[in-house]
């Protein structure tokens, strides 16, 4: 079946140190690829996609490159801020019809100052 | 309306009692999705809608888990006979759906069952 890898946290940065959150999946074909945020009290948020392999997503500072080679999406970040502080979901998705998002079990982030 | 609106925001519920939640999706949104949010868990899909029909219940954790969408808008997910591991906090989403085209979910701000 599909499913979504991603790095256990909770990961806890010092404000302006470079992010990593790993994310690894498998899927049968090729899914589109998510990241999702929930900041705290807050409901989840569309972060970042990539439709195909190689398209890079990005938005508020914040990469991820669809690896078809590697089943990867890693999502970085070079310079983080307190605001930063969520939890991070990677997620699969199918563009045939109305397909579910797949997620993987999410990351916390803290970002001290 | 502007976004997708669940209700209740909390529930607290005495274990063996039957609680019902309440989904709006966003106006003209085919797709409707929920989801289970544990503690410490990441998301597990329940149920999906397209319209008023439901092709995938295949996430609905056990018989006591219901679902039914009316008009092609508002959802119910019904929890009977409510244990302690229901807890969680409940997510639903809409989605617009035309053809092959892929458009984003979009999530409400969960319904939270405790059950003690």
């Amino acid at each position: 079946g599909n499913s979504v890898t991603q790095m256990e946290g909770p990961v806890t940065l010092s404000e302006e140190a470079f992010l990593t959150i790993n994310c690894t999946y498998t899927a049968t074909g090729y899914p589109s690829l998510f990241w999702y945020v929930q900041y705290p009290g807050e409901g989840l948020q569309l972060l970042l996609k990539a439709t195909k392999a190689d398209d890079k997503g990005s938005n508020k500072g914040f990469e991820a490159t669809y690896r078809k080679e590697t089943t990867s999406f890693h999502l970085e970040k070079g310079s983080v801020q307190v605001s930063d502080s969520a939890v991070y979901f990677c997620a699969l998705r199918f563009i045939q019809g109305a397909q579910k998002l797949v997620f993987g079990q999410g990351t916390r982030l803290t970002i001290n100052p | 309306g502007a976004g997708v609106s669940q209700s209740p925001s909390n529930k607290v519920t005495e274990k063996g009692k039957d609680v019902e939640l309440r989904c709006d999706p966003i106006s003209g949104h085919t797709a409707l999705y929920w989801y289970r949010q544990s503690l410490g868990q990441g998301l597990e899909f329940l149920i999906y809608f397209q319209g008023n029909s439901a092709p995938d219940k295949s996430g609905l954790p056990s018989d006591r888990f219901s679902a039914e969408r009316t008009g092609g808008s508002v959802s119910t997910l019904t929890i009977q006979r409510t244990q302690q591991e229901d807890s969680a906090v409940y997510l639903c989403a809409s989605s617009l759906v035309l053809g092959r085209n892929l458009y984003g979910y979009t999530f409400g701000s969960g319904t939270r069952l405790t059950v003690v």
